[in-house]
């Protein structure tokens, strides 16, 4: 059971560089999240995709863009990194719809990153 | 606006001992409600959930959490604890935004005493 899978697990990068977060999830869910965490700050939202073929902004969604490539994929880029950036950033999915469906979200392990 | 309270921001407790964590929320119609549970470089897992019927809901683990209407809250309780459980509690409420989404609390740090 994969659920949801999140790559690299650590990564570090220099102010200005640039990467992609990889999420991907086998639940054939059709909501799916990201999120940072931080040290008293509980999960922030970034930004979400209702569906395939849809993004929405969250809470902190500047700096970042993101790609719903299909059902599955969900990715997150930051363009130009910068020091503010470095947190543990999570994807998570979700299943929608249907009257016995409670919303809950299903998390991958994690993504920590280190801005320099 | 939707939100949730999680005043504790650590809980030391020690190892046997009961345990309550408490969450308030704040929503206008009958919420669906969660517990996560983070162990230490891991992801949020899923302790337990509400969202009709009985307000005692029986999780994973051990743990259970009471709803209570009358005062928007949702606290986790363990009549025992063991030192596995050590770890960040958080505590969400379903809501509808523009899509469906959750809520979070900043979350509650357990320590558990030898």
């Amino acid at each position: 059971n994969a659920g949801v899978t999140q790559t690299p697990k650590f990564q570090v990068l220099k102010t200005g560089q640039s990467m992609t977060l990889q999420c991907a999830q086998d639940m054939n869910h059709n909501s799916m999240y990201w999120y940072r965490q931080d040290p008293g700050m509980g999960l922030r939202l970034i930004y979400y995709s209702a569906s395939e073929g849809t993004t929405d902004k969250g809470e902190v969604p500047n700096g970042y863009n993101v790609s719903r490539l299909n059902k599955r994929e969900f990715s997150l880029r930051l363009e130009s990194a910068a020091p503010s950036q470095t947190s543990v950033y999570f994807c998570a999915s979700q299943a929608t719809g249907g009257l016995s469906n409670t919303g809950e979200l299903f998390f991958g392990e994690g993504s920590r990153l280190t801005v320099l | 606006a939707q939100s949730v309270t999680q005043p504790d921001i650590h809980i030391t407790v020690s190892e046997g001992a009961s345990l309550e964590l408490r969450c308030n929320y704040s929503y206008g119609a009958t919420p669906y409600l969660f517990w996560y549970v983070q162990s230490p470089g891991q992801g949020l897992q899923l302790l337990l959930k509400y969202f009709s019927g009985d307000t005692l809901v029986q999780g994973i683990k051990g743990f259970e959490a009471e709803f209570k209407r009358s005062q928007s809250s949702f606290n986790l309780r363990k009549p025992s604890v063991h030192w596995s459980d050590a770890a960040e509690y958080f505590c969400a409420v379903g809501a509808w935004k523009r899509n469906y989404q959750l809520i979070w609390g900043a979350g509650t740090k357990l320590i558990i005493k030898p």
